[in-house]
């Protein structure tokens, strides 16, 4: 399996700019998970699905940040518009429930994000 | 606050010796995990040790698990200079149905 896959794995953007970041998760897996890391917050939840479905959007900081799972194989995080403190990396992570409930996570490599 | 945290913030050993990192959570928990993340990667699961054992072993790598103080360890024996990296522990609960609730962080050093 290739794992997570996350693109671009970096952008560059101007403030004002609309981005957009991509996953694929591991086949099969049921949860898919959004996080941003800065050195400032550390690693933060900001969305996750389970089988589609948004589950907990709580820890999205704004209504400048969207995310949509249209199938079991793909997502998007939009952040429009961008501002300058959106500069981060952010992680896409997928879990398989299965029958042991172990709720361990498989990170992708990350889209490390500058907007200027 | 973050549910997990850890201590210390950062660790400077030499390689071959031990490393001890330890987290500190707020409420029940279904497992706890630890995860590796190397500069610029994203995070790798190490090790999950569940709410109903004290300790557990992979490797190199000791966990412990003492749910009556809310705390675990990892402890890394025999350090090398390629476990430098930032180690975060995560824990479940029952009824998060999936998330797991991640630490700052420990960021270990080890010199060849």
């Amino acid at each position: 399996d290739a794992g997570v896959i996350q693109s671009p794995r970096h952008e560059v953007t101007e403030m004002g700019q609309e981005v957009t970041l991509r996953c694929k998760p591991i086949s099969g897996h049921d949860y898919l998970f959004w996080y941003r890391q800065t050195m400032m917050r550390g690693l933060e939840l900001l969305i996750y699905f389970n089988n589609n479905v948004p589950i907990d959007d709580s820890g999205m900081p704004e209504d400048r940040f969207s995310a949509k799972m249209p199938n079991a194989s793909f997502s998007t995080l939009k952040i429009q518009p961008s501002e300058p403190r959106d500069s981060a990396v952010y992680f896409c992570a997928s879990s398989p429930r299965g029958i042991e409930i172990t709720d361990t996570q498989y990170f992708g490599p990350g889209t490390r994000l500058t907007v200027l | 606050s973050q549910q997990g945290e850890e201590d210390p913030q950062a660790l400077s050993i030499q390689e071959g010796e031990n490393a001890t990192m330890n987290c500190s959570y707020k409420t029940s928990i279904n497992n706890l995990q630890w995860y590796r993340q190397n500069s610029g990667r994203g995070l790798v699961h190490l090790i999950l040790i569940r709410s109903n054992e004290r300790e557990k072993h992979s490797g190199r790598l000791r966990v412990t698990l003492d749910t009556s103080k809310k705390s675990s360890s990892l402890l890394i024996t025999a350090s090398r200079a390629a476990d430098t990296a930032s180690y975060f522990c995560a824990t479940s609960r029952y009824n998060q149905g999936g998330k797991l609730i991640f630490g700052q962080g420990t960021e270990l050093s080890v010199k060849p």
